[in-house]
């Protein structure tokens, strides 16, 4: 069946510190990607997507590439900030799943001043 | 817009009993999925909805239920609860016309729900 896998956390970094958590997927066919995150208290909020092998989804400084060759959509950022500090997920639905997005475990990103 | 409300937030119930959530999704969005987070399973899939009809399931036992209603709100029910059962329960909703938002879940803050 589909899968996810993203690094474990917590992943502690400073400040402006450069970001990276790898996600790898296993699924057939073409899967949509997707990382959200999660701050305490809150439900999950879309980061950025990718539909298609080498789209790059971008947001709020976020990057990700969509590597069908190596089945990975791993995060970036080049300069965190304190607020960055959440619990990010990477997603994976196929378009024949009906709305059934398989969810990595998350890591938890904190980010100290 | 209003996003996706879920209600309650907060709920404690006791093994054995039964609980009913809500979810009222972003307005004209027709399907809602729910979900359910525990710190050890992490999110699983429950199921979706789409017009009133469910049109995917997840691998939970029947006592979790749902049925979604005309107007597109949805509620799950949780019945004979146990103590595996306290998690955030989560519902999400998306639209399904067009390509570049047909796919996003939007997400509501959830209901945690506590069995003692």
């Amino acid at each position: 069946g589909d899968s996810v896998t993203q690094m474990e956390g917590p992943v502690t970094l400073s400040e402006e510190a450069c970001l990276t958590i790898n996600c790898t997927y296993t699924a057939t066919g073409y899967p949509s990607l997707f990382w959200y995150v999660q701050y305490p208290g809150e439900g999950l909020q879309l980061l950025l997507k990718a539909t298609k092998a080498d789209d790059k989804g971008s947001n709020k400084g976020f990057e990700a590439t969509y590597r069908k060759e190596t089945t990975s959509f791993h995060l970036e950022k080049g300069s965190v900030q304190v607020s960055d500090s959440a619990v990010y997920f990477c997603a994976l639905m196929r378009t024949d799943s009906w709305g059934k997005f398989q969810f990595g475990a998350g890591t938890q990103v904190v980010v100290t001043p | 817009k209003a996003g996706v409300t879920q209600t309650p937030r907060y709920l404690i119930k006791t093994r054995g009993q039964q609980v009913t959530l809500s979810c009222s999704p972003i307005s004209g969005h027709r399907s809602v999925s729910w979900y359910q987070q525990t710190p050890g399973q992490g999110l699983q899939f429950l199921f979706e909805y789409f017009s009133e009809t469910q049109r995917n399931k997840g691998n939970f036992p029947g006592r979790f239920s749902g049925r979604q209603f005309s107007n597109s709100r949805s509620e799950m029910n949780v019945s004979t609860l146990e103590l595996g059962d306290s998690a955030l329960y989560l519902c999400a909703s998306r639209s399904l016309g067009g390509p570049n938002g047909a796919n996003v879940l939007t997400f509501g803050a959830g209901s945690r729900l506590t069995v003692l």
